[in-house]
């Protein structure tokens, strides 16, 4: 597809299981970012790759938040012993540039994610 | 600290009347980006609209303009002739140097189209 695939739309795990979202950028993009993203506020940056180097984590919330790029295309964000304040959308999102020219970010529709 | 204010949690507007949303911005870098997005209920976010730091004129696209105050620190979106299919979530965004650069969102602002 010509957009910003995430997968899976939904998920609900049960707290302590470990859960994995992925992201499939537009194809050539340069940056991706991962933000969370809970009910009713804006959302709240957790990582930036730019290609497979992740230049910056300050986002994760603990060490049970991992992301990573391999091969500077499709990204993964893990989540270990899940717990219910990890509930939220996962947002992913893409953009042909980096750095201060980031520019305009292209967006996934999330992964809802709700732990019991 | 780098920072994103929107004060305005909801806002009603009448069809096809103007309405104004607010932004303040913090940022001790001399170069940004500030942006909008709108968030419809379907949850999908929409880039709008984009204005750089040493633009001088506001940014316009289509029926979106943003009102850059830059020694107020304010990016205001302002939208013309509202339609019921405004009806969202409206976040203002800025690209800031923390070390890499990376764009935050502010808390949003829900906008109610009346008929």
């Amino acid at each position: 597809g010509a957009g910003v695939s995430q997968s899976p739309r939904y998920k609900v795990a049960k707290r302590g299981q470990d859960v994995a979202l992925r992201c499939d950028p537009i194809s050539g993009h340069v940056s991706l970012f991962w933000y969370q993203q809970a009910l009713g506020q804006g959302p709240e940056f957790l990582t930036y790759f730019q290609n497979e180097a992740q230049l910056d984590k300050s986002g994760l919330p603990s060490d049970r938040f991992f992301a990573e790029r391999p091969e500077g295309s499709v990204s993964t964000l893990k989540i270990q012993r899940t717990q219910q304040e990890d509930s939220a959308v996962y947002l992913c999102a893409s953009s042909f540039g980096s750095g201060r020219d980031t520019g305009e970010l292209f967006f996934g529709e999330g992964s809802r994610l709700t732990v019991l | 600290a780098q920072k994103i204010t929107q004060t305005q949690p909801g806002m009603f507007v009448q069809e096809k009347e103007a309405v104004t949303l607010d932004c303040t911005y913090d940022t001790s870098d001399q170069s940004y980006g500030l942006f909008w997005y709108k968030q419809p209920s379907s949850g999908e976010m929409i880039f709008l609209i984009y204005q750089g730091s040493y633009d001088e004129q506001n940014a316009t696209e289509g029926r979106y303009s943003l009102n850059f105050q830059k020694a107020r620190k304010s990016a205001n979106l302002v939208i013309s002739a509202s339609q019921l299919g405004d009806s969202a979530m409206y976040f203002c965004a800025m690209t800031v140097n923390t070390g890499g650069f990376k764009t935050i969102f502010g808390a949003g602002t829900r906008l109610f189209v009346k008929a």
